[in-house]
C-alpha cells in the first residue's frame, strides 16, 4: 500500500486560509468514508482533527474543515492562527483492509 | 481521563526484538480498536497494524507481516506491540492509538515510544 500524496509544505499569512490537499486512488480515498485528518507538532503526537472526511471532534476549532472530491482529499485551515503551524498528515482506511497515511505536509504560519 | 500510557524508550541490537506496551485507562478497553504507528527522525507517520482487544483479533500492515506480533492483556486494559528482527531502519517513536468504533479515526494517542537500534 503506498502512501497517499501530500505536498511536502504550505504556508498563509495571520488570517489567511491555506488548504492541504491528500491524493489517493479509487482503492482507498476515493472508495470509503474513512479519510481523518491529524495535526502534529514537533516532539508532540499527533492529534486528530477531522473523522469521516468532514466531522471535527469536540475541541477542534471550526476553522479546520474537510472535503474531499474523487480521490483528493483535502484539508482548510481558515483564519490562520500561530498555533497551527505543524506537520498535518491525512489518513486513509484501504481496499486492503487497513490504513494508509499521507506523506505530511508542513504548514508555515508566516 | 481517557489514557494512553506506553512504556519507556528502549536500545536494541541489531536482530533483537523488542515489546512495547500501551497501557489504557477511563474507558472500556474491548471496546476500542488499538492501532500502532511509527515514525522514523525527521520522517512521516507509517501504519503498522492494529488489534481488537474484544476477540484479539488483529490485521498488520502487509510491510510489517511475519515480523510484527500484537497482543493485549484485557485483566490490565494494556495492548503490545512485538517487532522481532530489528535493523537500524526500525529506529523510530512507536505510538499506540484507540479508534473508537465505526470511525476510522484515531482520537486518543500514547506519548509514544522511542526503539533505537544500534550496534
Amino acid at each position: 500500500q503506498s502512501a497517499l500524496t501530500q505536498p511536502p509544505s504550505a504556508s498563509g499569512s495571520p488570517g489567511q486560509s491555506v488548504t492541504i490537499s491528500c491524493t489517493g486512488t479509487r482503492s482507498d480515498v476515493g472508495a470509503y468514508n474513512f479519510v481523518s485528518w491529524y495535526q502534529q507538532h514537533p516532539g508532540k503526537a499527533p492529534k486528530l482533527m477531522i473523522y469521516d472526511v468532514t466531522k471535527r471532534p469536540s475541541g477542534v476549532p471550526d476553522r479546520f474543515s474537510g472535503s474531499r472530491s474523487g480521490n483528493t482529499a483535502s484539508l482548510t485551515v481558515s483564519g490562520l492562527q500561530a498555533e497551527d503551524e505543524a506537520d498535518y498528515y491525512c489518513n486513509s482506511y484501504a481496499r486492503s483492509k487497513n490504513y494508509v497515511f499521507g506523506t505530511g505536509t508542513k504548514v508555515t504560519v508566516l | 481521563q481517557v489514557q494512553l500510557v506506553q512504556s519507556g524508550a528502549e536500545v536494541k541490537k541489531p536482530g533483537a526484538s523488542v515489546k512495547v506496551s500501551c497501557k489504557t485507562s477511563g474507558y472500556i478497553f474491548t471496546g476500542y480498536y488499538i492501532h500502532w504507528v511509527r515514525q522514523a527522525p525527521g520522517q512521516g507517520l507509517e501504519y503498522m497494524g492494529c488489534i481488537h482487544p474484544n476477540s484479539g483479533g488483529t490485521r498488520y500492515a502487509q510491510n510489517f507481516q511475519g515480523r510484527v506480533t500484537m497482543t493485549r492483556d484485557t485483566s490490565i486494559t494494556t495492548a503490545y506491540m512485538d517487532l522481532s528482527r530489528l535493523t537500524s531502519d526500525d529506529t523510530a517513536m512507536y505510538y499506540c492509538a484507540r479508534e473508537p468504533p465505526d470511525t476510522g479515526a484515531f482520537d486518543i494517542w500514547g506519548q509514544g515510544t522511542m526503539v533505537t537500534v544500534s550496534s
